[in-house]
């Protein structure tokens, strides 16, 4: 079974930088998994902010940014704000004859 | 505007099925879009169930493939999940998403399922 791993949590001081990764228990991850990142806080549905690895959509802030690094993918935020405190999970795209999407367990961000 | 809201049931009995159906608006359940379910057990990360396209079929996570049927109607723009033989493990907030393109979005609020005797 395929496992998908994200740091469990990040703290972060406001207006600095944090990197959450994204991992594959089969290998590197490549553009090919097209990486999406969700953004969830409590109570409430997750909103996406990354597809495809790096393309936002409109309302994705700008301090968002998706990329490859290395072996993972990474969903970087810089300057952060105080409402970026919630859990952020990464999906990624499995190919082949069964194709299906996994989560990674999420990586609870604390702004502080 | 798309729209799409979970309803069904609230409780299950365990052993038996769950079903929930999402309603689109705003789009057209026949364009080319995968319709999708994801689930949140309480206090949990979240789980990929499964797609569904009008015309290009289905596919489900291989740990729910044995009990998950995932269906279309045309024409009341819906879309649905069944999920059988469920157990206290199947307790989630089930989401409905428009899928496609590689994208995730909008999701519906959501919906709790408790399985529970």
């Amino acid at each position: 079974q395929t496992v998908v791993t994200q740091e469990p949590s990040l703290t972060v001081s406001p207006g600095g930088t944090v990197t959450l990764t994204c991992a594959s228990s089969i290998g590197p991850v490549t553009s090919a998994y097209y990486t999406n990142w969700l953004q969830q806080k409590p109570g409430q549905a997750p909103r996406p902010l990354i597809y495809s690895t790096n393309d936002k959509y409109s309302w994705t802030p700008a301090r968002f940014s998706g990329s490859l690094l290395g072996v993972r993918a990474a969903l970087t935020l810089s300057g952060v704000q105080p409402e970026d405190e919630a859990e952020y999970f990464c999906m990624l795209y499995y190919s082949g004859a069964q194709p299906h999407w996994v989560f990674g367990g999420g990586t609870k961000l604390t702004v502080l | 505007q798309v729209r799409v809201q979970e309803s069904g049931p609230g409780l299950v009995r365990p052993s038996g099925t769950l079903s929930l159906t999402c309603t689109v608006s705003g789009d057209s359940i026949s364009n080319d879009i995968w319709w999708t379910w994801v689930r949140q057990p309480p206090g949990k990360g979240l789980e990929w169930i499964g797609e569904i396209h009008h015309r290009k079929g289905t596919f489900y996570t291989p740990t729910l493939r044995s009990r998950v049927t995932l269906t279309v109607d045309k024409y009341t723009n819906q879309f649905s999940l069944n999920l059988n033989s469920v157990t206290a493990a199947d307790t989630a907030v089930y989401y409905c998403v428009k899928g496609g393109d590689w994208r995730f979005g909008p999701w519906g609020q959501g919906t709790l399922v408790t399985v529970s005797s």
